[in-house]
């Protein structure tokens, strides 16, 4: 267990429209990554978190949007869903933003849009 | 920026046998290298890192990996496969300067045959 929970595990929902992912992060860590894990792309980063600010944003759809509150849990919003957005969505936790800092994953929130 | 390739999506080996997973990294500045395992229907975790200290680097599990920055390279191996070991494994690379968080290969599943 890496501290890391995420919910839901499993999220099918239809096309247009909006989902909620939820990440609570390992106790004492301020940093939060979301990742997208399709088998066509692999692992992408989507945006990174540090103590409720945005520290970097990769490759993350204008559609799709996060925040990260003050009890340091974050949210991953997807919106206007299309079929191509079915992935395994990934929260990850360190403490601090260093590079060379291990991020601790969670399991995963498997998205299908049908 | 930087970037990884990971020679050979699929990987099989004899139980008993030498592991070695392909990984080569692009980096303008010196890299943060890390290898991480992924069961299935589990989230990611960091077997090892390299952040600049001794070029090999021992992990969990018995694995460990060698930073050859002449080759730009760094395999994963170990002397002998276990049936446990069987998984997907992630290459990942971050820069040693400012906040560039992880990016990973695509990976590459490990079989391992009885």
């Amino acid at each position: 267990d890496s501290g890391v929970t995420q919910t839901p595990k499993h999220l099918i929902t239809a096309t247009g429209q909006r989902v909620t992912l939820r990440c609570s992060p390992r106790s004492g860590d301020l940093s939060v990554y979301w990742y997208q894990q399709s088998l066509d792309q692999g692992l992408q980063f989507l945006i990174q978190y540090y103590n409720g600010e945005e520290r970097a944003k990769g490759n993350i759809l204008e559609r799709f949007s996060a925040q990260q509150f003050p009890d340091l849990h974050s949210e991953l919003n997807l919106s206007s869903l299309e079929l191509g957005d079915s992935a395994l969505y990934f929260c990850a936790s360190s403490v601090a933003y260093r590079p060379d800092t291990e991020a601790f994953f969670g399991q995963g929130t498997r998205l299908t849009v049908v | 920026a930087q970037s990884v390739t990971q020679l050979g999506s699929h990987v099989s080996v004899s139980e008993g046998a030498l592991v070695l997973l392909r990984c080569n990294y692009s980096s303008s500045v010196p890299p943060y290298l890390f290898w991480y395992v992924q069961y299935p229907n589990q989230g990611l975790q960091l077997l090892l890192k390299y952040t600049s200290a001794a070029t090999l680097v021992k992990g969990i599990n018995g694995f460990e990996a060698e930073f050859k920055k002449s080759e730009t390279s760094f395999h994963l191996t170990k002397p002998s496969a276990h049936m446990s070991d069987a998984a997907e494994y992630f290459c990942a690379v971050s820069e040693s300067t400012g906040n560039t968080p992880l990016v990973f290969g695509k990976g590459t599943r490990l079989s391992v045959i009885a």
